[in-house]
């Protein structure tokens, strides 16, 4: 059983770039989180999918910022035209929604720096 | 208003002595869970133990246990005879119905030798 991962594990653009991020869940897991964690700072939650619907999206996802789970099965976040706070650690998680308790394992993170 | 406080920025401890990190929290749901998650420098967090709001016991896995004070909101996280490997941002979160998980600042655990 493989563990959720995510690639690349760091990415470094200037300032304008797009830069597109890719999460692979635990297998059998249904649910899939997006979460944006800064220096100094505990994560906080963007978005989460129900296999390949999009239930949530938090007021901290700007238009600039889309994600997406075309298949139920990885995901991609993407962000466009880039600034320079969006300098962050992106962490993923997954789980399957069997009520309150159910524990989110979370990946290594991608850890996006823009010049 | 903040729903998870973490009060101790950095706690330092020594090798095999039990470590106590805090961790307040607001809610008026019945409903909610609690989570206490490791993160090394590396990154990743990983979870460390779970306790229920109607869980009557404390939760304990291993080393972990949480002091759970539910009239006084708190739920605070227990390491035993601490290890050189413990030395890491630990978080506090919190879930309630429906809802992602809420997030603490973090407190930094160093152990030394």
């Amino acid at each position: 059983d493989t563990g959720v991962s995510q690639n690349p594990r760091h990415k470094i653009t200037k300032r304008g770039q797009n830069v597109t991020f890719r999460c692979d869940p635990i297998s059998e897991h249904n649910r899939l989180y997006w979460y944006r964690q800064t220096l100094g700072q505990g994560p906080e939650f963007l978005t989460y999918f129900q296999n390949e619907a999009q239930l949530e999206k938090s007021r901290l996802l700007s238009d600039r910022f889309s994600a997406e789970r075309p298949k139920g099965s990885f995901s991609t976040l993407e962000i466009q035209r880039t600034e320079q706070g969006d300098s962050a650690m992106y962490l993923c998680a997954s789980n399957n929604n069997q009520g309150i308790g159910d524990t989110q394992y979370f990946g290594p993170g991608t850890r996006l720096t823009v010049l | 208003a903040q729903k998870i406080t973490q009060t101790q920025p950095g706690m330092f401890v020594q090798e095999k002595e039990a470590v106590t990190l805090d961790c307040t929290y607001d809610t008026s749901d019945q409903s909610y869970g609690l989570f206490w998650y490791k993160q090394p420098s590396s990154g990743e967090m990983i979870f460390l133990i779970y306790q229920g709001s109607y869980d009557e016991q404390n939760a304990t896995e291993g080393r972990y246990s949480l002091n759970f004070q539910k009239a006084r909101k708190s739920a605070n996280l227990v390491i035993s005879a601490s290890q050189l490997g413990d030395s890491a941002m630990y978080f506090c979160a919190m879930r309630e119905e429906g809802t992602a998980l809420i997030f603490g600042k973090g407190t930094t655990l160093s152990v030394s030798s």
